[in-house]
C-alpha cells in the first residue's frame, strides 16, 4: 500500500464515451500528479496540482480534463479519446512540488484501452 | 534536448549481483531518483542521490557521478522478487522530473 488509491484498475471505452479516473491520497500531501505510461516509453507528466491549483499542463490534448476538488482527490475526465490514448494512467502525490527531493508516491494505475 | 538512457532489459541469476546503469543529459541537475515497478503495480521509491558517491540501503546501492552524468543501481544477493522494472529519473534546474524508459530486470533461478 502506497497510500495512493486509483479507480478503476482497468477501463475499456469507445471513442465516443465519457469516463473519469479517480485518485485519492491518504498521506496529507500537497501536490498531486497525473502521468501517462506507455510500453517501453518514459513516464509522461500530464498535469500537476499544488494545493488544489493546477501548476503544470504539459500540452495535453483537451480530451483530457483534470479536476482537483481538494488536496486529497484528483480526477481525470476523459472524452472522445483516440486509440493512441490507450496506456497506463498513474496518479502520484508528493509532500510538495518544485523543491528538489520530492519523493513521489504512486497509485497502481488505471489500464485504459480505447477501442 | 533532455535525455535519460538506461538499458531496456537485463537478465541476472538469483543470488548474484547486477548493476543497472543510467546516463543523463539534462538542463541542470537537482537530484537523481531510482524507482522500482513490479508488473501491474505502482512504482515505488528506491533512492535519491544529489551528491557524488555511493548511497547504500540494504541490498540496494545507488551511485552518482555528476561530472559524468552517470548513475548506477547495484542490487546484491538477487532474489526472485527483484524481477521488476527499474526507472531512473533526473530533476532538472526547473525542478522537472525527466524519466528514462526503464530497465526490465529478469531474475533466473
Amino acid at each position: 500500500e502506497t497510500g495512493v488509491t486509483q479507480t478503476p484498475r482497468h477501463l475499456v471505452m469507445g471513442m465516443t464515451n465519457k469516463k473519469s479516473l479517480k485518485c485519492e491520497q491518504h498521506l496529507g500531501h500537497n501536490a498531486m500528479y497525473w502521468y501517462k505510461q506507455s510500453a517501453k516509453k518514459p513516464l509522461e507528466l500530464m498535469f500537476v496540482y499544488s494545493l488544489e491549483e493546477r501548476v503544470e499542463n504539459n500540452s495535453v490534448p483537451s480530451r483530457f480534463s483534470p479536476e482537483c476538488p481538494n488536496s486529497s482527490h484528483l480526477f481525470l475526465h476523459l472524452h472522445t479519446l483516440q486509440p493512441e490514448d490507450s496506456a497506463l494512467y498513474l496518479c502520484a502525490s508528493s509532500q510538495e512540488t518544485g523543491t528538489g527531493n520530492e519523493k513521489l508516491f504512486f497509485g497502481s494505475g488505471t489500464q485504459l484501452s480505447v477501442l | 534536448g533532455q535525455n535519460i538512457d538506461q538499458p531496456t532489459e537485463m537478465t541476472a541469476t538469483e543470488g548474484a549481483i547486477v548493476q543497472i546503469n543510467c546516463t543523463y543529459q539534462t538542463s541542470g541537475f537537482n537530484g537523481l531518483f531510482w524507482y522500482q515497478q513490479h508488473a501491474g503495480e505502482a512504482p515505488t521509491f528506491l533512492s535519491y542521490n544529489v551528491l557524488d558517491g555511493l548511497e547504500e540501503k540494504g541490498r540496494f546501492s545507488s551511485f552518482l557521478s555528476r561530472s559524468k552524468g552517470y548513475s548506477y543501481l547495484l542490487l546484491k544477493e538477487l532474489q526472485m522478487k527483484d524481477s521488476a522494472s527499474y526507472l531512473c529519473a533526473v530533476m532538472d534546474s526547473n525542478y522537472q522530473l525527466i524519466w528514462g524508459a526503464g530497465t526490465k530486470l529478469i531474475i533466473k533461478p
